[in-house]
């Protein structure tokens, strides 16, 4: 079946620190990769997502790329804020035709200091 | 304008007892979703629907009936609640078209 594997967490880094998350991908079709957050006591929001080997999805100073030959899709970002602080998790979707489910990593905690 | 709005947003209640979690999406959406986040944060699906039609049904007791009265209402009842059904529950729509899932806030039900 199709899975998700993060890097456990939690991560902790000082203000304005690279951020790499990794994560890898096993799936039986072709599928679009995602990143969502989540901040402390709220729901999920997209932060970036790629539908095809080679894009690059960004948004908010994140990026990540679709790899297909490492099945991989890393997220990164070159300078932390505080308000960065958060759970990050890695997604998959393939579409079966009516529909497609969202398998999700374990999600990682990011903690950002001063 | 809420996008996905899921009532209510905590939901404490006894153990055997039942209860309701309602989910409406105005982004004309034709897929809605229900996931559980348990206690670590992990976030598994358990329905799935598509304009009315069920279309996924992992593996979650029969205690947990969705019903969706219309394409933009997704509701999930649960009968006989158990402690181990504690956990945040959030409902989402996506579209076909650009794989827009659009997550609800979530519902923090607490069985004790």
């Amino acid at each position: 079946g199709d899975s998700v594997t993060q890097m456990e967490g939690p991560v902790t880094l000082s203000e304005e620190a690279f951020l790499t998350i990794n994560c890898t991908y096993t799936a039986t079709g072709y599928p679009s990769l995602f990143w969502y957050v989540q901040y402390p006591g709220e729901g999920l929001q997209l932060l970036l997502k790629a539908t095809k080997a080679d894009d690059k999805g960004s948004n908010k100073g994140f990026e990540a790329t679709y790899r297909k030959e490492t099945t991989s899709f890393h997220l990164e970002k070159g300078s932390v804020q505080v308000s960065d602080s958060a759970v990050y998790f890695c997604a998959l979707a393939v579409n079966t035709g009516t529909a497609s489910k969202l398998t999700f990593g374990t999600g990682t905690r990011l903690q950002v200091t001063l | 304008d809420t996008a996905v709005s899921q009532t209510p947003k905590y939901l404490v209640t006894q153990m055997g007892n039942d209860k309701s979690i309602k989910c409406e999406q105005n982004l004309g959406h034709d897929t809605m979703y229900w996931y559980k986040q348990d206690s670590k944060k992990f976030l598994k699906i358990m329905f799935s629907y598509n304009n009315k039609e069920l279309i996924i049904n992992e593996t979650v007791p029969n205690r947990f009936s969705p019903k969706s009265p219309d394409k933009a209402h997704l509701n999930l009842h649960i009968n006989s609640l158990e402690l181990g059904d504690s956990a945040v529950y959030f409902c989402a729509s996506s579209s076909e078209r650009d794989y827009g899932y659009t997550f609800g806030s979530g519902t923090r039900l607490t069985v004790v």
